[in-house]
């Protein structure tokens, strides 16, 4: 079993809708919860950084962090087509030392 | 300016050859990092340099070699290139005096690989 999982989409959806994108992972040392967005031929950009449980909001993104479920959300509201990119999670545990990204979900954002 | 640079940008080379892929970031950062993303978006990391001192050594094969001169620049090394080295390669850096990773990390525009 990885130890993050991702569903590598593709994911289409219009302008406007609010999107959910998901992680599973299976090792409960992880502390960190990440998401980067990637788009085309370029390196991921760090989006959302949450230390535990619990929300985080900014802007038109929320990361949500669910350690008795072991599973992590990043909701976009209002999306729109410059969203469309891959989205990776990244998780590590308190000490850094190990850390591991999802395989990314491709989201299209039709206008 | 750029924050994470990498050379070159496209690589295409025969099996069996060396080749060296080169990182250099003026953050000011003292963790640098090597990262390899195969065709299916995965990401995962090879390299972690602290200061010049190696933090993080995954398991990848010993044709890899990273070299940190300085902790401005960590460059990666590649003995007898396969068929499946083909790849995008990504160098990141944080800011981190403890060697591990406690902020974000900035990623290079990346290296695509192609080993014929």
């Amino acid at each position: 079993q990885k130890e993050v999982e991702q569903d590598p989409g593709p994911l289409s959806v219009p302008e406007g809708a609010i999107v959910s994108l998901n992680c599973t992972y299976s090792n409960s040392a992880f502390q960190y919860f990440m998401w980067y967005r990637q788009y085309s031929r370029k390196g991921p950009e760090l989006l959302m950084y949450t230390y535990s449980s619990g929300n985080k909001e900014d802007g038109r993104f929320t990361a949500q962090v669910d350690k008795s479920s072991k599973y992590i959300s990043l909701f976009i509201r209002d999306s729109q087509p410059s969203d469309s990119a891959t989205y990776l999670c990244e998780m590590s545990s308190y000490n850094f030392n190990k850390f591991y990204f999802g395989s990314g979900t491709k989201l299209n954002v039709k206008p | 300016d750029t924050a994470v640079s990498q050379t070159p940008k496209y690589l295409v080379t025969q099996m069996g050859n060396d080749k060296s892929i080169k990182c250099e970031q003026n953050l000011g950062h003292d963790t640098m990092y090597w990262y390899k993303q195969d065709s299916k978006k995965f990401l995962k990391i090879m390299f972690s340099y602290n200061n010049k001192e190696l933090i993080i050594n995954e398991t990848v094969p010993n044709r890899f070699s990273p070299k940190s001169p300085d902790k401005a620049h960590l460059n990666l090394h590649i003995n007898s290139l396969e068929l499946g080295d083909s790849a995008v390669y990504f160098c990141a850096s944080s800011q981190s005096g403890t060697g591990g990773r406690t902020d974000t990390q900035y990623f290079g525009p990346g290296t695509r690989l192609t080993v014929l």
